[in-house]
């Protein structure tokens, strides 16, 4: 099983959709969890972190089931900007700032 | 503030060249990270520096890579002899020692190798 495994997509959506991500890890001994955006020929930067109970920034809402170590992100009413890579990110346990990143799923929104 | 500044942003080099990509970090970052990312494998982390120091190098491919962190505000990633299968995009990033999880990444050094 992958560390950190994503469908690549791509999710091509209409403007104002709703659209959900997936992410599965495998080590079980990972504390700290985050999604990452990553625009074309761009670097990844932090969209947020995610948290047992769940949290919400906007638009975005992010969830962790540890039990069946699963991380999903989704976006309401998702705009032309949304267009993008969203990469999982999971420690890799043990310390700080050792990260696995997913390959990421696409996301195109269209107007 | 400016954020992590690499160079070059982009190599092109022949197979058989030593190359030498360079990270400032973020001031008063303590973390600096290199990561590689290619289509097939992914953002990968190369090794990682806490306070100047190398704290995993396990990512590093191959005894053709080395890393140095001489000072905190400079580091870089040399690859010696580079081969076609080097061809990737380079990033560094920094982060605060107290939340190293929380990355700052620099554009990145886009290197090809003939």
């Amino acid at each position: 099983r992958k560390e950190v495994e994503q469908d690549p997509g791509p999710f091509n959506v209409p403007e104002g959709a709703t659209v959900a991500f997936n992410c599965t890890y495998s080590n079980s001994a990972s504390q700290s969890f985050f999604w990452y955006r990553q625009d074309c020929r761009k670097e990844p930067k932090l969209l947020m972190s995610v948290y047992s109970s769940g949290n919400e920034d906007g638009r975005f809402t992010a969830q962790l089931n540890r039990a069946s170590q699963y991380i999903s992100l989704l976006i309401r009413d998702s705009k032309l900007s949304d267009s993008a890579t969203y990469l999982c990110v999971v420690n890799r346990g043990g310390s700080q700032g050792n990260l696995i990143f997913g390959k990421g799923t696409k996301l195109s929104v269209k107007p | 503030d400016a954020g992590v500044i690499q160079s070059p942003r982009h190599e092109v080099t022949e197979m058989g060249q030593e190359v030498t990509l360079r990270c400032k970090p973020i001031s008063g970052h303590n973390s600096l990270f290199w990561y590689r990312q290619t289509m097939m494998r992914g953002l990968e982390l190369l090794i990682y520096f806490n306070n100047n120091v190398p704290i995993d190098d396990s990512g590093m491919p191959e005894d053709r890579f080395s890393a140095k962190m001489p000072n905190a505000s400079f580091s870089t990633l040399k690859i010696q002899p580079s081969e076609p299968r080097d061809s990737a995009v380079y990033f560094c990033a920094s982060s605060p020692l107290i939340s190293a999880d929380t990355q700052y990444f620099g554009p990145g050094t886009r290197l090809t190798v003939l």
